[in-house]
């Protein structure tokens, strides 16, 4: 099972919403991932988690609160968003941080 | 600091013809891995290919494969006999393979090619 899954597919939210974006791997990985993708350019990274600890945070604003809960699975909170965050939001799952990494089919996020 | 270049914003090839998709990297480091991501419409990044820096030998994988000339820091991949489910921007990536830990493991990609197939 080589299977990153995401939830939601689609997400419309208005800039007062809280919503919370889900992604699940059980492929045993211990290094788990979020980024952001605008139409036509490559994926930007948000966050990393190596072994349920938060190991990067690429200076993303705090209206996007990541969450590992367990090795298995990773959230992103999302609160007070504006329309400029509406874009792809991809996670990845990799064996470690030092490893290749495996996309989910994305949660397409339109902010209104 | 790293970058990746990929040259070739669009190309276009006919049904079962053969193209080249071109990359090009900076780097000061020995230790380092490239891959090759594709990204149909459907939007889900696949992993096409890998390449460890250290391995002289190109990787090959079914019908893709690169040409990876350390040297010159060039990474292209072929994709031979084309087919429609080849369309999607393709990206290439690169990874350090220091063990710094932090931000030093993080892919770096190009700005990616969008590869048309015409039947």
């Amino acid at each position: 099972d080589t299977e990153v899954t995401q939830t939601p597919k689609h997400l419309v939210m208005g800039m007062t919403n809280k919503k919370s974006l889900k992604c699940e791997q059980h492929m045993g990985h211990r290094a788990m991932y979020w980024y952001k993708q605008k139409a036509k350019k490559p994926p930007e990274l948000m966050f990393v988690y190596s072994y349920e600890k938060l190991s990067i945070n690429e200076s993303v604003p705090s209206r996007f609160s990541p969450e590992c809960p367990n090795s298995s699975l990773l959230n992103l909170h999302l609160h007070a968003l504006q329309p400029e965050d509406s874009a792809l939001y991809l996670c990845a799952s990799s064996q470690a941080q030092s490893y290749e990494q495996y996309f989910g089919p994305g949660t397409r996020l339109t902010v209104t | 600091a790293q970058t990746v270049t990929q040259s070739q914003p669009e190309m276009s090839v006919q049904e079962a013809e053969t193209v080249t998709l071109s990359c090009t990297y900076d780097t000061s480091e020995s230790d380092y891995y490239l891959f090759w991501y594709k990204q149909p419409p459907s939007r889900q990044m696949i992993l096409v290919i890998r390449q460890e820096a250290y391995k002289q030998q190109n990787a090959t994988e079914n019908r893709f494969s690169v040409n990876f000339q350390k040297a010159a820091k060039s990474f292209s991949l072929k994709i031979s006999d084309s087919q429609l489910g080849d369309a999607a921007m393709y990206f290439c990536a690169y990874r350090s393979g220091m063990n710094y830990g932090g931000a030093t493991n993080k892919l770096i990609f190009g700005t990616g090619t969008l590869l048309a197939v015409q039947p």
